[in-house]
């Protein structure tokens, strides 16, 4: 049964500190998506990528995030320095394909809070 | 530009109630509609999916029609369960393998 990982799932950690999230998309999917979550804005697009180039990213904050794939079975987010209202639940999502049609696998989510 | 509207929860129903969230969306083209169910401590899982208009989506009980001259993609079932206690999202993408637009999702708690 294949299923996008993420990992951690949960990461504590105080303001100021590096923070890296990895995800692995679905063997032979070209498409990986980053989201976040919050209460208060609901799902919010941060970045993605196509054949592991990035197509998007004007979702993230710039100055302290950054989005990679090293290769084709690892995407990674990283927050630098982190901040109290990046606490959020943090999605990957990958998909086959080019149709609209295609669903997008999600991940467990990265649970993130930053004290 | 995209967006998705869906009606504010909680809802709370009783189970075997019928249910009806609604959804309506704007966008140009000719959108792909989905409904995705997220719970708790989990991520997002597909629950159904309409590519056209007039196309019926169904899913363990769900349905969903893409109504194009409503705009909307009502989700309904007719006898809830428990089980079904979750957030839902409606969702939209308009071409090719792009970014899903969601809905800021509805909060479903159903009661023995």
């Amino acid at each position: 049964d294949a299923r996008v990982t993420q990992t951690p799932r949960h990461k504590v950690t105080e303001m100021g500190q590096e923070v890296t999230m990895r995800c692995q998309p679905i063997l032979g999917h070209n498409t990986v998506f980053w989201y976040r979550q919050t209460m208060m804005q609901g799902l919010e697009l941060l970045a993605y990528f196509r054949n592991r180039a990035p197509l998007d990213d004007s979702g993230m904050p710039k100055d302290r995030f950054s989005a990679e794939m090293p290769d084709a079975t690892l995407a990674t987010l990283k927050i630098q320095p982190s901040e109290p209202r990046d606490s959020a639940v943090y999605f990957c999502a990958s998909a086959p394909g080019q149709g609209s049609y295609n669903e997008q696998f999600f991940g467990p989510g990265t649970r993130l809070t930053v004290l | 530009g995209n967006s998705v509207t869906q009606m504010e929860g909680p809802v709370t129903l009783s189970e075997e109630a019928f249910l009806t969230i609604n959804c309506t969306y704007t966008a140009t083209g000719y959108p792909s509609l989905f409904w995705y169910v997220q719970y708790p401590g989990e991520g997002l899982q597909l629950l159904l999916k309409a590519t056209k208009a007039d196309d019926k989506g169904s899913n363990k009980g769900f349905e969903a029609t893409y109504r194009k001259e409503t705009t909307s993609f009502h989700l309904e079932k007719g006898s809830v369960q428990v089980s079904d206690s979750a957030v839902y999202f409606c969702a939209l993408r308009n071409s090719g393998n792009t970014p899903l637009v969601f809905g800021k999702g509805t909060r479903l708690s159903v009661i023995a």
